[in-house]
C-alpha cells in the first residue's frame, strides 16, 4: 500500500523565520515520483517541484529547498525567510510506476507566516 | 500550453438534486484525468480518474460517476446530491503516470 504522511497539520511562525515542513511516504515501489502542492486561499493546487526516487539531490529554489532522503522515506520542504505570502496548505504527494495513475496526497500542512 | 477549465466555480445544490461539473483541458492529448474532492479543512480525496476515452477508474464508491465523453473532457455527475456531497472538488490533469498533475481552480459545492 502507498502512503503519505504530514504529521504536522498546520504550523504558525513570524515573518522571515524558516520552517520546515514534513513528509513520509511509504511504497514498495523501487520508481516512484514526489511532488510538493502549494494551495493558497483560493483553493487552486499549485505544482512546486518533481523528484523521481533515483535522483537524492536535494534542490534549492530561491527560499525554497527541498530534502529528499531514502533511508528514511522522507521528502521535506524547508522555506528560509519565511513571508506573510507563504500562507497556505502544502500537499506532499506521491505516484509510483507500478501500473496506476494515482497521486496519493497527504493530509497537508496549514502554514501560517505572521507578520 | 496547457491549460485546465473547471466550472462552475461555486455551486448550491439542494439535496436530492443532480450534479454535473465539466473539466476540459486545452493544449494537449490524450491526458490522465483526474477527480479530487477536499473537503473543509482536510485533504484530498481521490474519486475518479481515467487514462482514456472511456476509461474511468472508481476510488470511492459512492453516490458519483464519472465519464469521459471526448479525449479531454472529464464529467463528474450525481443523481441525486447529498449532504455529505459538499465539498471542494478538483480536476487535475497530467500527460503520464510519472509527471506532475496540473490542477484547475476548484468547484465549491455546497449541499443544502
Amino acid at each position: 500500500a502507498q502512503k503519505v504522511t504530514q504529521a504536522q497539520t498546520e504550523i504558525s511562525v513570524v515573518e522571515k523565520e524558516d520552517v520546515t515542513l514534513d513528509c513520509v511516504y511509504e511504497t514498495r515501489d523501487t520508481t516512484y515520483y514526489l511532488f510538493w502542492y502549494k494551495q493558497p486561499p483560493s483553493g487552486e493546487l499549485v505544482f512546486l517541484i518533481r523528484r523521481n526516487s533515483f535522483d537524492e539531490q536535494n534542490e534549492i529554489s530561491g527560499r525554497y529547498s527541498w530534502n529528499f532522503q531514502k533511508s528514511t522515506s522522507s521528502f521535506n520542504f524547508t522555506i528560509t525567510a519565511s513571508q506573510v505570502v507563504d500562507s497556505a496548505v502544502y500537499f506532499c504527494a506521491l505516484i509510483s510506476t507500478s501500473g496506476t495513475y494515482k497521486y496519493i496526497f497527504g493530509t497537508g500542512t496549514r502554514l501560517k507566516v505572521l507578520a | 500550453s496547457q491549460t485546465i477549465h473547471q466550472w462552475p466555480a461555486t455551486l448550491v445544490q439542494p439535496v436530492g438534486s443532480p450534479l454535473s461539473l465539466e473539466c476540459t483541458v486545452e493544449g494537449t492529448s490524450n491526458p490522465n484525468l483526474y477527480w479530487y474532492r477536499q473537503a473543509a479543512g482536510r485533504g484530498l480525496q481521490l474519486l475518479f480518474y481515467s487514462v482514456g476515452i472511456g476509461q474511468i477508474s472508481s476510488e470511492v464508491p459512492q453516490n458519483l460517476s464519472a465519464s469521459r465523453p471526448q479525449d479531454r473532457q472529464f464529467i463528474l455527475s450525481s443523481k441525486k446530491l447529498l449532504l455529505s456531497d459538499s465539498g471542494f472538488y478538483l480536476c487535475a490533469w497530467s500527460v503520464d503516470g510519472h509527471t506532475e498533475a496540473f490542477f484547475g481552480q476548484g468547484t465549491r459545492l455546497t449541499v443544502v
